[in-house]
């Protein structure tokens, strides 16, 4: 069965780095377009950035909030992909979602559980 | 950024009746390669966001076949046939047409 399995998340200082992996099986990451999308307690879900395949390029893109602060990268010799987090803010705490477009032409089919991040003095 | 707006924001359903759940973008969805890349997700309490349909009205594998999507160009809609008391949750629409993704703001289903 496919899936994703994230870590990585926990209690971070404003100001502070994190790094979030998520790690797949029974499908090659390389293969797929990834994404990571968080959901602030009680909110709705936002997107954070994307690395599509290696046969696409393996190119990254991240919207205006995060940019230059949150960084996406996978390491294909683990199947796995990362997600670093700088200079963070209270309002980045939130469940952080491992994502994939595999087997559905621009949707989201692989879900991990989530891993969640709290930003806190 | 495309703007996505859900309708209702919470909709109580009686079992066995239908659900219909409203999404319009705030700019076209047709994507320059011919697609419009518009997805429903369902997110059960306390579970990670579920695909049920892509590119408008493509059923991913599994999704009960009482889930349809439906629409075109910037008006889209989710339809139950027939609510079951598993299809409780959150329900969002999602463009990746263009950057960055967006997503609806969620309508809460929930039983009359």
């Amino acid at each position: 069965e496919v899936q994703v399995v994230e870590s990585g998340g926990g209690l971070a200082q404003p100001g502070g780095s994190l790094r979030l992996s998520c790690a797949a099986s029974a499908f090659s990451l390389e293969n797929a377009y990834m994404s990571w999308v968080r959901q602030a307690p009680g909110k709705g879900l936002e997107w954070l950035g994307r690395l599509t395949s290696k046969s696409a390029g393996r190119t990254t893109d991240y919207p205006p909030p995060v940019r230059g602060r949150f960084t996406i990268s996978r390491d294909d010799s683990k199947n796995s992909l990362f997600l670093q987090m700088n200079s963070l803010r209270a309002e980045d705490t939130a469940v952080y979602y491992c994502t994939a477009s595999y087997r559905a032409a621009g949707g989201f089919d692989i879900w991990g559980q989530g891993t969640m991040v709290t930003v806190s003095s | 950024d495309i703007v996505m707006t859900q309708t209702p924001l919470s909709s109580p359903v009686t079992l066995g009746q239908p659900a219909s759940i409203s999404c319009r973008s705030s700019q076209s969805l047709v994507h320059s390669d011919g697609n419009t890349y518009l997805s429903w997700l369902q997110q059960r309490p306390g579970q990670p966001p579920r695909l049920l349909i892509y590119q408008i009205s493509n059923r991913f594998s599994g999704v009960p076949d009482r889930f349809s999507g439906s629409g075109a160009g910037t008006d889209f809609t989710l339809k139950i046939s027939r609510v079951e008391a598993e299809d409780v949750g959150v329900y969002y629409c999602m463009q990746v047409t263009q950057f960055p993704y967006t997503v609806g703001q969620g309508t809460k289903l929930e039983i009359k």
